[in-house]
């Protein structure tokens, strides 16, 4: 019965390095969506994805971000040439996905970003 | 996003008091309320769901949705020090999946 699963749980990283997250849903669940919580601040949604599509990246960066959920494997959030504004904690949540009500999302224990 | 605006914290209340969390939102056409807790440092916990107007009740909690007046509250009874967090609200519906979410009221419960 294992919840969302996210790694690594701290990453560092020098400005310029590319920073990869990693998230794996609850059993049972084909949408993730990924947060950030910048220091101080509430959360924000980045993207919303199913397997091997991207529903909404109206929230995520148009440089230098980007994400997937392929067939196989794990969802992935990728940061390239990350810089000190980047350092935040990332959350990754996953649902059901049934649609309009009951969109119960559960989060992973999140990925926390700092950039040297 | 849509707006969703908590009463500002933090909220400090005595051990075995009720502690009184109030959430307005934007979007009319929001469907699916939820509260989550978060501890320092950890991520949010969901507990408590509400998509009707009224009240709803899980243990110590209780939920109350008012879609015409766009206001959403969450108690806790009989707070406990281990009830210390951030609550967060969160709103989301029509057709958009992505949950929006307020700024948080931090919650002490003093022994």
């Amino acid at each position: 019965n294992a919840g969302v699963m996210q790694n690594p749980r701290h990453l560092v990283r020098r400005r310029g390095q590319e920073a990869r997250l990693r998230c794996s849903p609850m059993k049972g669940h084909s949408h993730v969506y990924w947060y950030r919580q910048l220091p101080e601040e509430g959360l924000k949604f980045m993207v919303y994805l199913q397997k091997e599509n991207i529903i909404d990246e109206s929230g995520m960066p148009k440089e230098r971000f980007s994400a997937e959920f392929p067939k196989e494997g794990p969802s992935i959030l990728r940061i390239q040439q990350v810089v000190r504004g980047d350092s935040a904690a990332y959350f990754c949540a996953s649902s059901h996905g049934l649609a309009g009500f009951y969109n119960e999302q559960f989060f992973g224990p999140g990925t926390r970003l700092t950039v040297l | 996003q849509k707006e969703v605006e908590q009463n500002s914290g933090p909220l400090s209340v005595p051990e075995g008091a009720i502690a009184s969390l109030n959430c307005t939102y934007s979007d009319r056409v929001s469907q699916s309320f939820f509260w989550y807790r978060q501890y320092s440092g950890k991520s949010p916990e969901l507990i408590m769901s509400i998509y009707s107007n009224g009240d709803k009740e899980d243990g110590r909690f209780t939920a109350q949705l008012n879609k015409a007046s766009q206001y959403v509250s969450l108690l806790i009874r009989d707070s406990q020090p281990s009830d210390s967090a951030t609550y967060l609200c969160a709103v989301s519906g029509g057709n958009d999946y992505k949950l929006s979410f307020g700024a948080g009221t931090t919650v002490t419960v003093r022994a």
